[in-house]
Order: structure tokens, then sequence, then C-alpha cells
């Protein structure tokens, strides 16, 4: 298995909502991402989690909240989002957070995520 | 700071034609650049990686090279098909930094008949 899954595709909230992502990774990876992408610009980084521990928070606001149940998950959860928080968001994994070529960050296909 | 640029932003090409794309990095010290192609609406997915010592890898009708002397790359698309038509992105990474990757704005290609 050499892909990164997420759920849902698509997801439309109201701004009092709690939502959930979910990604999931079968590929033995240590290191696990989340990203946040407008539209025609990059990636940016949200959160890093290393052997399941929080390693890297991009000073995101707290209505985003990241948890790291076991090695393969890694979820996102949402409340109180505002419309500007909608875009797409990634998730990412790699074997490690080490240098190297071989370190390649597996990105899933994203969730499409509008608060309305 | 860390910069990653490309040019063009956005290309438009007919069916069957070459093009290069340009990628400019201020990334240091230097570990890493990789070239993803991102469909609309999905993940990037990883074309090429190049290290320091190398200048010229190709992965089917994709060629990169780089010059870490100038810290430019190209990315150079032989025979374009339609399904060529997706965001081009370089993305450089720096050693240490906990694999933090820096993205360039991509270059929007458009492959048309």
């Amino acid at each position: 298995d050499t892909e990164v899954t997420q759920t849902p595709k698509h997801l439309v909230m109201g701004m009092t909502n709690k939502k959930s992502l979910k990604c999931e990774q079968h590929m033995g990876h240590r290191a696990m991402y989340w990203y946040k992408q407008k539209a025609k610009k990059p990636p940016e980084l949200m959160f890093v989690y290393s052997y399941e521990k929080l390693s890297i928070n991009e000073s995101v606001p707290s209505r985003f909240s990241p948890e790291c149940p076991n090695s393969s998950l890694l979820n996102l959860h949402l409340h109180a989002l505002q419309p500007e928080d909608s875009a797409l968001y990634l998730c990412a994994s790699s074997l490690g957070l080490a240098g190297g070529p071989h370190n390649e960050q597996f990105f899933g296909p994203g969730t499409r995520l509008t608060v309305l | 700071k860390n910069q990653v640029e490309q040019s063009p932003q956005s290309l438009i090409i007919l069916e069957g034609k070459n093009c290069t794309l340009q990628c400019n990095y201020t990334v240091s010290p230097f570990s890493n650049l990789r070239w993803y192609k991102q469909d609309t609406g999905r993940g990037p997915v990883s074309l090429t990686i190049m290290t320091f010592s190398e200048n010229t890898k190709s992965n089917g009708r994709y060629t990169a090279t780089l010059d870490a002397d100038t810290k430019q790359s190209s990315l150079h698309i032989t025979a374009s098909q339609l399904s060529d038509s997706a965001s081009y992105i370089c993305v450089v990474r720096a050693t240490g930094g906990g694999n933090k990757l820096t993205f360039g704005t991509g270059t929007q290609l458009k492959v048309e008949l």
C-alpha cells in the first residue's frame, strides 16, 4: 500500500459545526503532516507529527485541532471555522523528519472544505 | 528567507509540443529539489527529485535539470499530452528543519488540441 487516503473528499459545514478530517497511511511512515491550500496558491504547512507527537505547529488558530491516535492515522478536528478557512486540506506522510531524498512526502488527494 | 519562484505563472501549449518550466530558489542550506504535478483538487504527486550532485534526471517525458551554482532548476516536458494539464510545483528542502518544504507558487499548464 503506497498511498495516503483522506476522508471525506468534500465537506460543507457551518460556522457553528464541529467536524473532523481523517487521514490514513499504511506505509510505515512515522511523520505526518497537515497542509492548507487555497486556490492557485502553494500548500501551507499547518502541523507536523513525528512518532505520534506534535512536532511543529505553524501558529495555526485553535479552531483547528490535530490529533494522531496512532502511527497510521491523523485527524484534524474543526470547530467554529470561518468562511476564509475554506480550502483544500492536504495530508502527507514521510518515513521520518530526517534529511535525504528518500524522505519524500507522499500527499493524499485532499479534502475540499467549504465553510458557510 | 527561503523562497522559491517559478515562471511562467501559466502556460498554454498545443498537444504534442514541448515546454520548459523554470524554478529559481534561495533555500539554504540546500538538500534536494522536487518537481510535483498537481491536478486540480488533488494532492501533489512527485515527478522527480534532485540532490546537490545531480544535474539531470528524467522520468518518462519529464526531464528536470538542476544548476546548484545558480540555484536554478527547469522541468522540460516532451510531446505534451492533454493529461499533462495541471499545476507544476517546484519544492525545495533545506537540510535540517524537520523536513519542512518550501513550495513555489506553481506553473499552471494547459495543453490544448
